[in-house]
């Protein structure tokens, strides 16, 4: 099994500003996955973030709003950016369990976001 | 687009009640589909999956099949636990290694 780290768990941030996410995994990974949770609602998928390349982001989502870095295969960070009351979200960081076939992730806890 | 459709909830059960989450799902191809569970103060994990029709996945008692006529993975348990409290979540993966997620569903078992 894989261990992922996510920080910060929650924060509450003001309007306009910007925060990053950091997720460690303890083992190297090809792809890693950020995934964002709104209040009662399903996790959508923000990007898929590869070592040595951009991220590729899901239809409504943007860089410019959502940078990633991904400088090796334990670490990658999810910044947003100028938010808004409606970025408050939990913001989840997954990888996928290698060599098991497609689909089985392992997920950080998440880092709970509010934004006043 | 792919979609995955969950009761909602709260359920809220006895203990020893059997259990039934509901789960459809609309995809393209022949998807793989799971169920996750997040229990309080913890990160998402893999239940159980399925990877083609008629395929059943089980795990600690619990249990779902792939109905591809139905398009439905419902989740199943025959005497639930107060430790079976938790969100559940159904999903699907076409392909892309990246995860489709209903709405979740939050179970609660009282004893």
């Amino acid at each position: 099994s894989a261990v992922i780290s996510q920080k910060p768990s929650r924060d509450i941030c003001q309007r306009g500003t910007s925060l990053t996410i950091q997720c460690q995994v303890d083992s190297q990974v090809t792809m890693m996955f950020w995934y964002r949770q709104q209040p009662g609602q399903s996790l959508t998928l923000i990007a898929t973030a590869n070592q040595g390349s951009e991220a590729t982001y899901e239809s409504g989502f943007v860089i410019d709003k959502f940078p990633i870095s991904r400088p090796n295969l334990t670490f990658s960070t999810l910044t947003v950016s100028n938010m808004s009351p409606e970025d408050s979200s939990i913001y989840l960081c997954s990888v996928e369990r290698q060599g098991l076939g497609t689909g089985e992730l392992f997920f950080g806890e998440g880092s709970r976001l509010t934004v006043l | 687009g792919d979609s995955v459709t969950q009761m909602e909830g709260p359920v809220t059960l006895s203990e020893e009640a059997f259990l039934t989450i509901n789960c459809t799902y609309t995809a393209t191809g022949y998807p793989s589909l799971f169920w996750y569970v997040q229990y309080p103060g913890e990160g998402l994990q893999l239940l159980l999956k399925a990877t083609k029709a008629d395929d059943k996945g089980s795990n600690k008692g619990f249990e779902a099949t792939y109905r591809k006529e139905t398009t439905s993975f419902h989740l199943e348990k025959g005497s639930v636990q107060v430790s079976d409290s938790a969100v559940y979540f159904c999903a699907l993966d076409t392909g892309r290694r990246a995860l489709t997620f209903g709405s979740g569903t939050r179970l609660q078992v009282q004893p």
